[in-house]
């Protein structure tokens, strides 16, 4: 089965500082990774996902995140955190013969100024 | 890109009673799906929205409960009945975008119920 891990309730950093967010992940087969943002009574915007190619991959907002295949992880990274990133992150796996997108259960980014 | 609306926003129900909620997707998609996000928790997938058949319910969720309605590529319903307090949550339509290889799945801006 598959499933997604965000061990960090929560993730404080300062303005300006850099900012990691992570997730692991665990499917059968190649997995399609994505990281979705909510603010605040919002609905989920999406940010950034892997299929394949580069392991390296840029979003929305200038957040980018890295595909590590051995060690299963796909971390959410920005250089500069901004206090309007303060929001609930989530990451989401697809993999093996399934359709469904299966959620972890949210970061919470707290930037202070 | 997919622009999804949903229906009504936001509600408070007296328990017992049914709730509608609407999704409208701006363009064909093939696949549909709802989500609820129950307070303070993750997303957790409630069915798949099959245009011209039945929905395909995951576990723990059944059609008595939460019948969906699919009957083209741009609409869905889903109707959350005899409601409970525990039924409380903010309820989500998504869609996936499909080309090629890859694809994007959009979410709309939810609807958040509460059951008084």
């Amino acid at each position: 089965a598959q499933s997604v891990a965000q061990p960090e309730d929560q993730v404080n950093v300062a303005e300006g500082n850099p900012l990691t967010v992570k997730c692991t992940y665990s499917v059968s087969g190649n997995p399609y990774l994505f990281w979705y943002v909510q603010y605040p009574n919002r609905g989920l915007q999406f940010l950034l996902k892997y299929i394949t190619g580069d392991n390296l991959v840029k979003g929305s907002y200038g957040f980018e995140a890295e595909f590590n295949k051995s060690q299963t992880s796909f971390h959410l990274k920005k250089p500069s955190a901004l206090v309007s990133d303060s929001a609930l992150y989530f990451c989401a796996v697809r993999g093996g013969a399934t359709n469904k997108l299966i959620f972890g259960t949210g970061t919470l980014l707290a930037v202070q100024p | 890109s997919a622009v999804i609306s949903q229906k009504p926003s936001r509600d408070i129900c007296q328990r017992g009673t049914s709730l509608t909620i609407q999704c409208q997707v701006d363009s064909q998609v093939t696949m549909m799906f709802w989500y609820r996000q129950q307070p303070g928790q993750s997303l957790t997938l409630i069915a798949t929205a099959n245009q011209g058949s039945e929905a395909t319910y995951e576990s723990g969720f059944v059609i008595d409960k939460f019948p969906i309605s699919r009957p083209n590529l741009t609409f869905s319903t889903l109707t959350v009945s005899n409601m409970s307090p525990e039924d409380s949550s903010i309820y989500l339509c998504s869609v996936r975008v499909e080309w090629g290889e890859g694809y994007e799945q959009y979410f709309g801006p939810g609807t958040r119920l509460t059951v008084t």
